[in-house]
């Protein structure tokens, strides 16, 4: 079975720029979380999507949103880019919402000059 | 609120040497998820375990054991004969259950450095 797969891998941005990232789950898991990495604040949960809905979200501004389409492809957004978002955005499949194991794929690596 | 402590940043071990990764972590939740993920340079997080609040039995996986202690809030995770592959960041994991759906609060990692 196929693994996570992000798109895209490396995305060079400017400042004030606005960047899309695409997540496809797992074939049958329906559930998607995101998750940003930088060296200084670690792993944090951005949110996550359960059948199209977002189920949660963590303490992220709302210049990060997301989707889920009824395929369970998901898509992140961030807005009006700055130099802190420069990060690796994971995102992590599940087959169901509630404390199911995620299995990641091997994110998308953003750099904001 | 949830935490995850991972006081060891980096080990760096001789190959065949025993790794233990230390893992704290603080919840008022009384059922809960741990979990292990491995992240090798390529990036991608790699499940390794996962251990619920309600089973404290230690188990040994191939060179993986883990020592799951409720009483000390601790799950420590150990590699026996390491190798070179096994070159990686660590991360211990925590589930919410008070929050809807998934979500995962991680330790900061540990750095394991095996070298030939």
């Amino acid at each position: 079975k196929a693994g996570v797969t992000q798109t895209p891998r490396y995305l060079i941005k400017t400042r004030g720029q606005q960047v899309t990232l695409s997540c496809s789950p797992i074939s049958g898991h329906r559930s998607v979380s995101w998750y940003q990495q930088t060296p200084g604040q670690g792993l944090q949960f951005l949110f996550e999507y359960f059948s199209e809905t977002q189920r949660n979200k963590g303490n992220f501004p709302g210049r990060f949103s997301g989707r889920q389409f009824s395929n369970s492809r998901s898509e992140m957004n961030v807005s009006t880019l700055e130099l802190g978002d420069s990060a690796l955005y994971l995102c992590a499949s599940s087959l169901a919402s509630g404390e199911e194991t995620q299995y990641f794929g091997p994110g998308t690596r953003l750099l904001v000059l | 609120a949830q935490k995850v402590t991972q006081a060891q940043t980096e080990i760096s071990v001789v190959e065949k040497e025993d790794v233990t990764l230390d893992c704290v972590y603080e919840t008022r939740d009384t059922t809960y998820y741990l979990f292990w993920y491995k992240q090798p340079p390529s990036g991608e997080l790699v499940f390794l375990i996962r251990r619920n609040s309600f089973d404290e039995q230690n188990e040994i996986s191939g060179r993986y054991s883990w020592n799951f202690q409720k009483s000390t809030s601790s799950f420590n995770f150990t590699i026996t004969a390491s190798q070179v592959v096994d070159s990686a960041v660590y991360f211990c994991a925590l589930s919410d259950p008070k929050a809807a759906g998934n979500k995962l609060t991680f330790g900061g990692g540990t750095r394991v450095l095996v070298k030939p």
